[in-house]
C-alpha cells in the first residue's frame, strides 16, 4: 500500500459545511495527488503537490483547495461541501518522484454530502 | 478529447480460464502505460506497467501487450482465479503530463 493512509475513511456531512480529508505517507515521496472516483468517470485528478507548499490544479479543482505544510501530509479541503462532491476520494503518491511516474494509491475516503 | 478507454465494461470468465482485458489509447505520444486492479472498497493496486519501447512485459500470471501501430494495450491474466475478480483499468502517460485513467472493465470469475 506504499505506506499511505487516509482519514477519515468514511464521512457523512451536510451541504454547506467545510470538510477536510487527510492523506499521510511514511516514505518521503515528493509528489502527492488527490483524485475523486465516480461511476462513469473513472479517476479524475483534483490537485497535486510537488513539494512542501507547492501545489497545482488538476482536471476538477473547482470547489477544492489543498495544503501541504509537511512532506508526509497532503490535505484536501472542501470549503463548503455540495452534493455533487459526494464521491470516493483517493490519495496517491509517485514512488519514482516524478509527476509522470507510477502512482500508488491509498485506501480511499468515502464522502457523502447530504 | 483524447482519453484512455476500454473496449468492454464487463468480462465474465470461468475459474482457470485465461482472461484478456483490452484498452485503446488515442495519443501516439503516450510512452508509458500502467494496469491497475481495484477490488470493491479498496484503492487501485498497481499490477504491471510497460513503456513504449517494449511490446510485451510479463509478471506473475499477468502479461501486458502493447501494439503501438493500432494504439492498443491488453492485459492477459493466466489461469484466472476468483480472487482476480475486480475492476481493471489502464492508465496512460504522455511525457510532461499527468496520468490519464480509463474507466475500467469489471472482471467476474465464477468457479
Amino acid at each position: 500500500d506504499a505506506g499511505i493512509t487516509q482519514s477519515p475513511r468514511h464521512k457523512v456531512t451536510e451541504t454547506g459545511t467545510p470538510v477536510t480529508l487527510r492523506c499521510h505517507q511514511t516514505e518521503n515521496h515528493r509528489y502527492m495527488y488527490w483524485y475523486r472516483q465516480d461511476p462513469g468517470h473513472g479517476l479524475r485528478l483534483i490537485h497535486y503537490s510537488y513539494g512542501v507548499k507547492d501545489t497545482d490544479k488538476g482536471e476538477v479543482s473547482d470547489g477544492y483547495s489543498v495544503s501541504r505544510s509537511k512532506t508526509e501530509d497532503f490535505l484536501l479541503t472542501l470549503e463548503s461541501a455540495t452534493s455533487s462532491q459526494t464521491s470516493v476520494y483517493f490519495c496517491a503518491i509517485s514512488e519514482g518522484g516524478g509527476r509522470t511516474d507510477t502512482q500508488y494509491f491509498g485506501p480511499g475516503t468515502r464522502l457523502t454530502v447530504l | 478529447g483524447e482519453s484512455v478507454g476500454l473496449h468492454l465494461p464487463t468480462l465474465s470468465v470461468q475459474e482457470g480460464d485465461n482472461s484478456i482485458i483490452n484498452c485503446a489509447y488515442s495519443n501516439s505520444a503516450s510512452d508509458y502505460f500502467i494496469w491497475y486492479k481495484q477490488e470493491s472498497g479498496k484503492g487501485p493496486q498497481f499490477i504491471i506497467d510497460i513503456r513504449s519501447n517494449m511490446d510485451k512485459r510479463q509478471g506473475q500470471r499477468v502479461t501486458v501487450l502493447l501494439n503501438k501501430t493500432v494504439k492498443h494495450l491488453s492485459l492477459q491474466i493466466a489461469a484466472t482465479q476468483p480472487g482476480d475478480s475486480a475492476v481493471y483499468f489502464c492508465a496512460e502517460n504522455r511525457a510532461g503530463t499527468a496520468l490519464i485513467f480509463g474507466k475500467g472493465t469489471t472482471l467476474s470469475v465464477s468457479s
